[in-house]
C-alpha cells in the first residue's frame, strides 16, 4: 500500500516568516509530486507540481524534491495570513490517480 | 475551477436509500476521478474513468458504482447509503498530455442519517 505521510500540525508561523511543510512517500518508483492548498470548506487547489530532483520556484512558493530520501517539501516565503490553510501533499499513483497525505494545517499569525 | 461542477452541493439522505452524485465538466477531458475526504483519512480514490463507458475501481469502491455515458458527465451512485458513507465527495479531472495534475470540483457534502 503506497503511503504519503505529513505532519498534521498545526504549524504556526508569524506573518512574513518562511513556512516549511514536509512530506515523505513510500513508493520509491513514484515520479510525480504535487502540493495542494485547501481552505476550510473548499476543494483542493493545485499550487505546485514537481517531477525532478531539486527545487522548483513559483512566486513565493518553492517545492523541493529528493527522490533518494523519498522526501518532498514546500516552502512558503513571506507568509501571509491568507496562506492559512491545510496543505496536501500528493504523489502520482499507478491508476493515474493521486495518493494524498492527510494534510498539514498552517496558521499564519498577523 | 477547470470547468467542473458537482451536483448536488449538499444532500441529506436516509440509510438504505440510493443516492447519485453528478460531476460535469465542460472541457472534454478523458480522465475523471471520484474521491472522498474524511477527517483522519485524507482524500481517497473511489472510482475513476478513462473514457466513455471505461471505468475502474479505486481504493474504497465497496458500496459505490459509477457510470460515464457521455464525456462530460461522471456519475457516482451509492446503491444503498450507509452512515459510513457520510463524507465530502470530490470529482477531479486530469487534462492529460502526459501530466498527472488533477483539478477538483467544488465538492458535495453528503450526510446519511
Amino acid at each position: 500500500q503506497k503511503e504519503v505521510e505529513q505532519n498534521s500540525g498545526p504549524l504556526s508561523v508569524p506573518e512574513g516568516a518562511i513556512a516549511s511543510l514536509n512530506c515523505t512517500y513510500s513508493d520509491r518508483g513514484s515520479q510525480s509530486f504535487f502540493w495542494y492548498r485547501q481552505y476550510s470548506g473548499k476543494s483542493p487547489e493545485l499550487i505546485m507540481s514537481i517531477y525532478s530532483n531539486g527545487d522548483k520556484e513559483d512566486g513565493r512558493f518553492t517545492a523541493q524534491l529528493n527522490k533518494a530520501s523519498q522526501y518532498v517539501s514546500l516552502l512558503i516565503r513571506d507568509s501571509q495570513p491568507s496562506d492559512s490553510a491545510t496543505y496536501l501533499c500528493a504523489v502520482g499513483g499507478s491508476q493515474g490517480n493521486l495518493i494524498f497525505g492527510k494534510g498539514t494545517k498552517l496558521s499564519v499569525k498577523p | 475551477d477547470a470547468g467542473i461542477t458537482q451536483s448536488p452541493r449538499h444532500k441529506v439522505t436516509e440509510t438504505g436509500t440510493p443516492v447519485t452524485l453528478r460531476c460535469h465538466q465542460t472541457e472534454n477531458h478523458r480522465y475523471m476521478y471520484w474521491y472522498r475526504q474524511d477527517p483522519g483519512h485524507g482524500l481517497r480514490l473511489i472510482h475513476y474513468s478513462y473514457g466513455v463507458k471505461d471505468t475502474d475501481k479505486g481504493e474504497v469502491s465497496d458500496g459505490y458504482s459509477v457510470s460515464r455515458s457521455k464525456t462530460e458527465d461522471f456519475l457516482l451512485t451509492l446503491e444503498s447509503a450507509t452512515s459510513s458513507q457520510t463524507s465530502v465527495y470530490f470529482c477531479a479531472i486530469n487534462p492529460g498530455q502526459g501530466s498527472y495534475e488533477q483539478y477538483f470540483g467544488p465538492g458535495t457534502r453528503l450526510t446519511v442519517t
